[in-house]
Order: structure tokens, then C-alpha cells, then sequence
């Protein structure tokens, strides 16, 4: 167990519609890192925000958005869903900035229908 | 763009026998090379390379870096069954970004 909690583990929805992943970092950790997991392209980082604000993106579609909250939880939001955004999302935690290793967690599987 | 690219993609080996996993990257603004080892679930995370030349060891699994060559490797001697997982490298950046690579899966048999 790494300590970071995802929700839901598993979710189920229609395209067009929009769905919210949570995630709670390690106690300590201040960076929480947002990753897409899908077969055909591996793991692919979406964004990382410190201590409440964002501070590198990668492959994140606009239709998808993250904010980390005072209390160092983050939400992922993704909206318009389509069929290729079927995959396993991960969060993960780190300590610092840069240069930490990351700590994932459990992941949700989103399928889109 | 930033790379990591991962060989051998998949490798079956017999228990007892010693595997070495390549890691080379492309990368402006290295920070860091890492690696993971991803069973059905999460990846879990195994080492952490900052500088050349210094191996990093935990039990039968060994790792070091190469920032001059940009490459690293990921040696597991007496490999167990339990090693068997998909084997993941990733680069962080100053800025926070990484990338990771596509993975070796390696299987080990009995």
C-alpha cells in the first residue's frame, strides 16, 4: 500500500459526459502527479501540481482539467468523453518539486461506453 | 520532444538466470531517471538516478546511470518468479515533467 487513495476504483459512463477522479496524496507529500495508462500508449503523464498550483503539463487534453485543493487532495475532471479516453488513470504523490520518486496510486479504471 | 526508449520490449527467462533491462533517453533538462516495476496494478517505485556511475542496489536488483552515453540499466540477478512484471524507466525534468518509457515485460519461469 503506498498510501495514496484513489475513487472511485472503477467507473462506468456514456460518452459525451463528464466524470471527476479523486485523488489523496501520502501524508507529507505536496506534488501530485496525474497519469493516463492505456494499451495502446503506455503511461503518459497529464500534469503535476505543488502545494496547490499547477507546475508541469504534459499530454492533457483541454477537455480535461486537475486542481489540487488547501487540504493537498486533486481532482481530475474530465469532460466531453469520448471512447479513447477508456483507460487507467493514476494519481501519484511526492514529496517535492522535482526530483522525488513518486508514489502511485491504486488507479481508476474509467470506461467509456 | 523528450524520449525513453526501453529494450529489450519483452524477455522470458528461466529462474536462477540474470537479466540486464536498457533504459535510453532524450531529454532537455534531466533531472532524474527512475525506475518501476508494474505487477497488475500500480507501478512501485524502485530506484532513483541523479548521477553517472553510481549504482544504486536493492537485494538482487542493481541500477546506474549513464548521463554521458544517456542510458541506464536495470540488472536483476537470481531471478525469482515473483520478478515477473512489466518494467518501466522514466526521465523527470528540472521542470517536473517525465516521460516514460514503453516498458519490458519480463517473465521468468520456473
Amino acid at each position: 500500500d503506498s498510501g495514496v487513495t484513489q475513487t472511485p476504483k472503477h467507473l462506468i459512463t456514456a460518452t459525451g459526459q463528464r466524470v471527476t477522479l479523486r485523488c489523496s496524496p501520502r501524508s507529507g507529500d505536496l506534488s501530485v502527479y496525474w497519469y493516463q495508462q492505456s494499451l495502446d500508449q503506455g503511461l503518459q503523464f497529464l500534469i503535476q501540481y505543488y502545494n496547490g498550483e499547477e507546475r508541469a503539463k504534459g499530454n492533457i487534453l483541454e477537455r480535461f482539467s486537475a486542481q489540487q485543493f488547501p487540504d493537498l487532495h486533486s481532482e481530475l475532471n474530465l469532460s466531453s468523453l469520448e471512447l479513447g479516453d477508456s483507460a487507467l488513470y493514476f494519481c501519484a504523490s511526492s514529496l517535492g518539486l522535482v526530483s522525488y520518486e513518486q508514489y502511485f496510486g491504486p488507479g481508476t479504471r474509467l470506461t467509456v461506453t | 520532444e523528450d524520449k525513453v526508449v526501453q529494450s529489450p520490449l519483452s524477455l522470458v527467462v528461466h529462474e536462477g538466470d540474470t537479466v540486464t533491462l536498457n533504459c535510453s533517453y532524450e531529454v532537455t533538462n534531466f533531472r532524474s531517471l527512475l525506475w518501476y516495476k508494474q505487477e497488475k496494478k500500480a507501478p512501485t517505485f524502485l530506484f532513483m538516478l541523479t548521477s553517472s556511475g553510481i549504482e544504486k542496489k536493492s537485494g538482487r536488483l542493481s541500477s546506474i546511470l549513464d548521463k554521458k552515453e544517456l542510458f541506464s540499466i536495470l540488472n536483476i540477478t537470481a531471478t525469482q518468479t515473483g520478478d515477473s512484471a512489466v518494467y518501466l524507466c522514466a526521465e523527470s525534468t528540472n521542470a517536473g515533467k517525465s516521460t516514460f518509457g514503453d516498458g519490458t515485460t519480463l517473465t521468468v519461469k520456473p
